[in-house]
Formats: structure tokens, C-alpha cells, sequence
């Protein structure tokens, strides 16, 4: 079975770090999300791509957090620097059109300290 | 913009109940609805679809029907089990040149012994 999977599966960092999430979307899907789920705000989405364009970053704070695709099979978050309050499970999903479900990774799970 | 409204949980249920989950969703334009459902420390997995009115998703005895009229996609299960334990979340995904899913804030249930 094809699967999104995404690194690390646990982040512990001090404020003020760089922190990179990974993702390696399913081959041949055109589509990658980058979601950030928490108890209060639930499932946000923060960036989407499509064919390695970003389509959409308006749900993430721009002066600490981008996203990129380097290529076709790889999908980074970086939040630089992080806060306490970017403390969250994040996940990537992928997708290969519009009729189709999401596939989504295991999340990251991101504790700053 | 679109958005994707559902009950608020925890919803707590003894073995063999009914359950239904209501959601509600706004949208331009015709977009296809999901249900998804978490299992705990795991990424938030298909459940069933439905892609236009009147279409009937099913799957392990869940079942939701897309109401164009009401604009609802109300997840229902005649007997639930242990094991239907989880986080159910709605979703809408709408053809916008790229495709965008919002997620609504999830429900969570618990069934009993």
C-alpha cells in the first residue's frame, strides 16, 4: 500500500530554533497539504501545492513558517524560529484530483519549549 | 469563503446504539464531501465519499447522503461498536483551479461496553 510518510514522527525543540518537517507525498499524486492540528483550533490548513506550485500559503504565518517542494517527491515545512505556540501534530496529505480522498502521513508531532 | 460545520462532540454511546453526526457545509459551485475519521496517535483516514446530490456514501456500516437542498452530509451508523471509537471529521473539497479540503473541527466519539 502506497503511504505519505512524513519525519520526524517526534520534535522537541527550544524556542527560537529552526525546525523542518518532512514529507514525501505518494508517487503520482499532484496535490500536497500541509495541515496544523490542535485541541483549540482543530485541523488548519496552512499551505497547499499543485504540481510543486504553491497554490495557497494564506493560513500560515508568513514571517516564520514557509513551505516548499524541491522536487516531486518531497515536501518541506520550516518554521524559523519557532515558538511555544506552534506546538502541534502537523500533517501532510496528498491527493491525485478533485473526486479523489486525501492520503495523509502519521503527522509530526511538535513540542517547543 | 466555504466552510464545513459539525456537531460538537464528545459524543458517548453504549455498543449496538444509533449514531448520527450532523454537518452542515457552505460552498460555491458543486464540491465533492468526505467523511474522514482519526484514530488515536495515527493521520486521519477516508471513510466514504459522495462527489454530487443525491449520491449515497457507505462503508463498515456508515453511511451519508449529500443533500444539495439542505446542504448536508450527516454521517449515520445503526449499530455502533468498541470499536468505532475515533474522531470523525467532514469534509468538502471544491474544484477551484487548484483543490482546496476544509476540514470541519471534528467529533469525537466513544462508544461503551
Amino acid at each position: 500500500d502506497a503511504r505519505v510518510t512524513q519525519t520526524p514522527r517526534h520534535k522537541v525543540t527550544e524556542m527560537g530554533q529552526e525546525v523542518t518537517m518532512r514529507c514525501q507525498p505518494i508517487l503520482g499524486h499532484n496535490t500536497v497539504f500541509w495541515y496544523r492540528q490542535t485541541m483549540m483550533q482543530g485541523l488548519e490548513l496552512l499551505a497547499y501545492f499543485r504540481n510543486r506550485a504553491p497554490l495557497d500559503d494564506s493560513g500560515m504565518p508568513k514571517d516564520r513558517f514557509s513551505a516548499e517542494m524541491p522536487d516531486a517527491t518531497l515536501a518541506t515545512l520550516k518554521i524559523q524560529p519557532s515558538e511555544p505556540r506552534d506546538s502541534a501534530v502537523y500533517f501532510c496529505a496528498s491527493g491525485p484530483d478533485y473526486n479523489s480522498p486525501l492520503h495523509f502521513g502519521n503527522g509530526t508531532r511538535l513540542t517547543v519549549t | 469563503g466555504n466552510s464545513v460545520t459539525q456537531m460538537e462532540g464528545p459524543v458517548t454511546l453504549s455498543e449496538e446504539a444509533f449514531l448520527t453526526i450532523n454537518c452542515t457545509y457552505t460552498a460555491t459551485g458543486y464540491p465533492s464531501l468526505f467523511w474522514y475519521v482519526q484514530y488515536p496517535g495515527e493521520g486521519l483516514q477516508l471513510l466514504l465519499k459522495a462527489t454530487k446530490a443525491d449520491d449515497k456514501g457507505s462503508n463498515k456500516g456508515f453511511e451519508a447522503t449529500y443533500r444539495k437542498e439542505t446542504t448536508s452530509f450527516h454521517l449515520e451508523k445503526g449499530s455502533v461498536q468498541v470499536s468505532d471509537s475515533a474522531v470523525y471529521f467532514c469534509a468538502l473539497t471544491e474544484n477551484t483551479g487548484g483543490f482546496k479540503t476544509i476540514f470541519g473541527a471534528g467529533t469525537r466519539l466513544f462508544v461503551k461496553a
